[in-house]
């Protein structure tokens, strides 16, 4: 049964546009992530947020930010999107960061 | 940084054969790392398989099992007969307290294909 929930599914946009990507979990946990899955499968992590909290922030372009309303909610926001953003956009969470994570089915990006 | 290395798939296995997808990890915290299998099976999102938190100890799931090796740096996936329901994306990782915060780093994944 899902219980992270990713929107879209997939979007499709040009080089420069903005981007929104939504993630809630009803799971009641206190961490949320948001992973890069790229052409090669390999999945990176990009943010983390504990209660709300950023607290692994890994190297990404500054074009990336996350944003978090309340536990349940961490979504992604790309300004001015490049070719290279062009992958798979997995929304995890956990009940604590040491926990198994749950993952939601992903946001497929594509860049022309 | 931390690293995860795994067997390239696909992989292909008749139905009742045996399996093993092998991984091998690199870890820079000085405690041992937490280690992980998760699996994505078609249609559905990436879950967690099985997971051994303890230098030396095996963990197992739905058949399956791993054995966590300090001394190989090892964490191969393992099932004596395999069903076709088993196809799948096999993601290895690790979780590994660094200096930037408890992070968990994935493998490549290997896609199982099992033949009827």
């Amino acid at each position: 049964e899902t219980a992270v929930f990713q929107t879209p599914n997939y979007h499709v946009t040009q080089v420069g546009n903005e981007v929104s990507f939504n993630c809630k979990q009803t799971l009641g946990h206190d961490t949320m992530y948001w992973y890069k899955q790229d052409s090669k499968k390999l999945l990176k992590i990009m943010f983390s947020y504990n209660n709300k909290q950023l607290i692994v922030n890994e190297t990404v372009p500054r074009r990336f930010s996350p944003q978090s309303s309340d536990k349940a909610h961490l979504n992604l926001r790309i300004k001015s999107v490049e070719p290279e953003d062009s992958a798979v956009y997995l929304c995890a969470s956990s009940r604590t960061v040491y926990a198994e994570q749950f993952f939601g089915p992903g946001t497929r990006l594509t860049v022309l | 940084g931390d690293s995860v290395t795994q067997t390239e798939g696909p992989v292909t296995v008749s139905e009742s054969e045996s399996l093993i997808i092998n991984c091998t990890y690199s870890a820079t915290s000085i405690a041992y790392p937490n280690l992980f299998w998760y699996v994505r099976y078609p249609g559905e999102g990436l879950q967690l398989l099985l997971k051994v938190i303890t230098a030396g100890q095996k963990g197992s799931s739905r058949g399956f099992e791993a054995t966590y090796n300090k001394e190989t740096t090892s964490f191969h996936l393992q099932k004596a007969s395999v069903q076709e329901s088993d196809s799948a994306v096999y993601y290895c990782a690790l979780g590994d307290l660094g200096t930037g915060g408890y992070k968990v780093v994935f493998g490549s994944g290997t896609r199982l294909l099992v033949s009827p």
